[in-house]
Formats: C-alpha cells, sequence, structure tokens
C-alpha cells in the first residue's frame, strides 16, 4: 500500500531534548516536506526537499533540522525543543515537484514540549 | 508570494444543507489547486484537485469546486451535507517551478443532525 509513515504518532518531552521525527514515503517520490499545524493557522511549511541530498527551508524552519540521505526518509530533527514547537506535525511527499503533482499525507505527529 | 484566504474560520449547518466555503489565493501564473480535509484527529486527504481543463471539478464523497480565474476563487461546493462531513476542510495552492503547496487557514465544518 502506498503511504507515508510518520513516527512516533504521540510525543510529550523536555525543553532542550533533542528528538527526531521520522518520516518514509513508498512511493519513489522526489519531493517530501515538513508541516507543522497549529489552530487558527493551517498548516506551514517548516522544510521541504526536492530529491536526495536537496533541502531547502520553508516558511518557517526557525528551530528545526531536516536530512534526506536517502529518497525514502526525511526526518525533522528538534535540536533542542521549546514549548512553542509544541504542535501537530505533517511529512508529506509528491512525485515531483513543480506542477501537475499531488501532496500524500502523513498520519501526523502530536508534540507536545513541557 | 503566494497566500491562501479560506473567509469562513467556522460554519454551522443542519444536515441536508447546501454547503459553499470560499477560498481565493494570490499568484499571478498557473496554478495547481486543491481541496484537502481533516477529519477529527486524522490526518488530511485529498477531497479534489484542479491542475487545467474544465474549471468545474469534482471530488469524493459529492464535493465539488469551481475554478474561477477571474476572481482567483476555488470555491468548494456541496449540494446537501451530512452529519459525516463535520470536519476541518483547508484549501491550497502550489505554483512556480518548485511546487510548494500553501495552505489557506481552514475551514471547520459542524453538521447538525
Amino acid at each position: 500500500e502506498a503511504q507515508v509513515t510518520q513516527n512516533p504518532r504521540y510525543l510529550i518531552t523536555v525543553t532542550g531534548k533533542k528528538l527526531t521525527v521520522t518520516c518514509s514515503q513508498n512511493m519513489n517520490h522526489e519531493y517530501m516536506s515538513w508541516y507543522r499545524q497549529d489552530p487558527g493557522l493551517g498548516l506551514r511549511q517548516i522544510y521541504y526537499s526536492m530529491n536526495v541530498e536537496v533541502t531547502d527551508k520553508g516558511d518557517v524552519p526557525e528551530g528545526y533540522k531536516v536530512s534526506r540521505k536517502e529518497k525514502r526518509n526525511f526526518p525533522l530533527i528538534l535540536e533542542s525543543p521549546s514549548p512553542n514547537q509544541t504542535s501537530l506535525y505533517f511529512c508529506a511527499s509528491s512525485q515531483r515537484a513543480g506542477k501537475n503533482t499531488e501532496a500524500f499525507f502523513g498520519q501526523g505527529t502530536r508534540l507536545t514540549v513541557v | 508570494a503566494q497566500s491562501v484566504s479560506q473567509h469562513n474560520h467556522h460554519v454551522i449547518l443542519s444536515e441536508a444543507a447546501s454547503l459553499e466555503l470560499g477560498c481565493n489565493y494570490s499568484y499571478g501564473g498557473t496554478v495547481n489547486l486543491f481541496w484537502y480535509v481533516q477529519y477529527p484527529g486524522q490526518h488530511l486527504q485529498l477531497l479534489l484537485k484542479y491542475f487545467s481543463g474544465d474549471p468545474l471539478v469534482k471530488g469524493i464523497k459529492g464535493f465539488e469546486a469551481e475554478f474561477i480565474k477571474s476572481k482567483f476563487s476555488f470555491n468548494l461546493r456541496k449540494p446537501s451535507v451530512q452529519w459525516s462531513d463535520t470536519a476541518e476542510y483547508f484549501c491550497a495552492v502550489s505554483g512556480g517551478s518548485q511546487g510548494n503547496l500553501i495552505f489557506g487557514k481552514g475551514t471547520k465544518l459542524s453538521v447538525k443532525p
């Protein structure tokens, strides 16, 4: 089954403790991205990757890192999480960057930083 | 920069009422347009998409949307809503060479049985 898989689904952590949220897709998609969803703000893009070893900042990249060493994986790293990063995070992938392609979303990761 | 506006934050309807959710975008070039739905506690699912061609697009679950280029709009419609349509709806646009997806802030739809 074609899917985008995120882990973990739920995470509670303390301020400053490094964490990684994994994202994997099995559709051989070139383009992957991370969003955070906050009430009243919709989804905002954190980082995106157009292919292996090609990543770039989205609209809200501060406090986050990503890597794209393999096509299927696009982990989101919070080196020193803070309470304002408490949010619902979604990973998405699409066949390629550019036009005429739709995004597939993971199930989401609800992160709470205390 | 691209942006997407969804006019209604929260819409409350009774079952069988008709639905129209507004979406306007700002981008001067060719765009792809999407509506996603998020049921409570779930991830985003694609309702429908517009790439080119017929500006009236039919999606899943009886939803449709009309692309009006002159108005930069892509409103979502359904003739008769059901209680199971209670969800949050997001309009999104992508354009340009990178095609990053830009979302509106979402509209919560509550359908009373």
